[in-house]
């Protein structure tokens, strides 16, 4: 099963500044997942991170916004630019695993998320 | 466009209540259908997978049904505990997650 380790897992930062979000996997994963959840809503996927080449963006998300790394198969970043409180928000990380004691089999695991105030 | 939908929006019940959580969505042509556990400004915890060839899932006091014809899912929560006091929230993989907006559920001691 994965592991993801998220950090950092809550910062309030200032308006016009950005803020880089890191997810550790114990293990090696092809694809690594981005997703927004605004406060009282559902999450939203961002985008969708492949080792080696440049990430897909959903519908209103680009990359100037929420550039995202991928160096290798085990993280990844998420970088929120510019930032205003319209971005305070929980980001999450996900990749496809087997968490350990879930039924049915491959799920998508996701990280403890990172809760960003914006002032 | 997966439209998910999740029925009630909160959910208040006794201890020792038996739970039902509703969820549809528009599009029955998914890989797997995922109910999931968020604890307030937490990540979300896994609970069950159903595959879209299967019918139901169990794990414990947790069973998940899956009805893609209809477009629907339903998960029983047995013998309620305050500990199962959280979000509930369901999604569809159909090459990507589409989220319910989640069920709140309250257990009183």
């Amino acid at each position: 099963s994965a592991v993801i380790s998220q950090k950092p897992s809550r910062d309030i930062c200032q308006r016009g500044t950005s803020l880089t979000i890191q997810c550790q996997v114990d293990s090696q994963v092809t694809m690594m997942f981005w997703y927004r959840q605004q406060p009282g809503q559902s999450l939203t996927l961002i985008a969708t991170a492949n080792q080696g080449s440049e990430a897909t963006y959903e519908s209103g998300f680009v990359i100037d916004k929420f550039p995202i790394s991928r160096p290798n198969l085990t993280f990844s970043t998420l970088t929120v630019s510019n930032m205003s409180p319209e971005d305070s928000s929980i980001y999450l990380c996900s990749v496809v695993g087997a968490p350990k004691g879930v039924a049915g089999g491959w799920a998508d695991t996701f990280g403890s998320g990172t809760r960003l105030t914006v002032v | 466009k997966q439209e998910v939908t999740q029925i009630p929006a909160a959910l208040s019940v006794p201890e020792g209540e038996n739970l039902v959580l509703n969820c549809s969505f528009t599009d029955s042509a998914i890989y797997n259908l995922q109910w999931f556990r968020q604890d307030p400004g937490k990540g979300l915890t896994s609970l069950l997978l159903i595959q879209s060839s299967q019918r139901e899932q169990t794990s414990g006091r947790l069973n998940a049904s899956l009805d893609k014809s209809s477009g629907r899912s339903t998960l029983y929560i047995a013998a309620s505990q305050p500990g199962d006091s959280a979000t509930y929230l369901c999604a569809v993989n159909d090459y990507k997650l589409s989220f319910g907006a989640g069920t709140t559920v309250t257990v009183r001691a």
